[in-house]
């Protein structure tokens, strides 16, 4: 079952930022909302994680709500190279699998 | 090297042969992951190993699909009497399953095709 819902396409001007929303109302406790992207032909590359407290890091900053209940990526500054496939994740722990929903197309235009 | 490194990167096979893809997971990395990409498709979770745990096979297929790690290093895909369904980048990735860093790597992934 999916515990995620992510928009399927997304568009953003390059420079301007790009906010990627994603729904996990049946988050548990315990569990951590993870992001990964895949750029085309690649393999998913890792951005950020967190559990209940919003996170930076060079690449994005991740925003969750205060009921955990939803979460948004924040690329401050989307460059053309940030086109790629973006993907939110629930996990229990550090030591579970990861599942991988059907993301959000994000495409960076000029 | 420092990365997570897959081979063959391509790989022809005819239907009903047998074929083993390998992965090289980054040195001290506890978990290992396997997956599979069909074109325009997303990430299918196939096997998931974690230190010296039982794996994880609920995402296998069928039978005809299976996978060891030797010593908590290399792993080995194993896809038999292949099918043309069976046709797919083939994605390892490994992390360290530590608190605070347990991000994910991943191989460039092996592409295969059954013909």
């Amino acid at each position: 079952d999916a515990k995620t819902t992510q928009p399927p396409s997304m568009d953003c001007a390059e420079g301007r930022a790009a906010n990627l929303p994603c729904n996990h109302s049946t988050i548990s406790g315990n569990e951590y909302v993870y992001w990964y992207r895949q750029i085309h032909s690649q393999g998913p590359q890792y951005i950020i994680h967190g559990l209940k407290n919003n996170e930076t890091n060079e690449m994005a900053s991740l925003i969750i709500t205060e009921d955990r209940k939803s979460s948004t990526l924040i690329l401050p500054h989307a460059t053309l190279r940030d086109t790629a496939v973006y993907y939110c994740i629930v996990r229990v722990a550090y030591t579970d699998k990861l599942i991988f929903g059907t993301g959000t197309r994000l495409q960076v235009f000029p | 090297g420092a990365g997570v490194s897959q081979s063959p990167s391509n790989k022809v096979t005819e239907k009903g042969k047998d074929v083993e893809l390998r992965c090289d997971p980054i040195s001290g990395h506890t978990a290992l992951y396997w997956y599979r990409q069909s074109l325009g498709q997303g990430l299918e979770f196939l096997i998931y190993f974690q230190g010296n745990s039982a794996p994880d096979k609920s995402g296998l297929p069928s039978d005809r699909f299976s996978a060891e790690r030797t010593g908590g290093s290399v792993s080995t895909l194993t896809i038999q009497r292949t099918q043309q369904e069976d046709s797919a980048v083939y994605l390892c990735a490994s992390s360290l399953a530590v608190e605070g860093r347990a991000e994910a790597f991943f191989g460039q992934g092996t592409r295969l095709t059954v013909v």
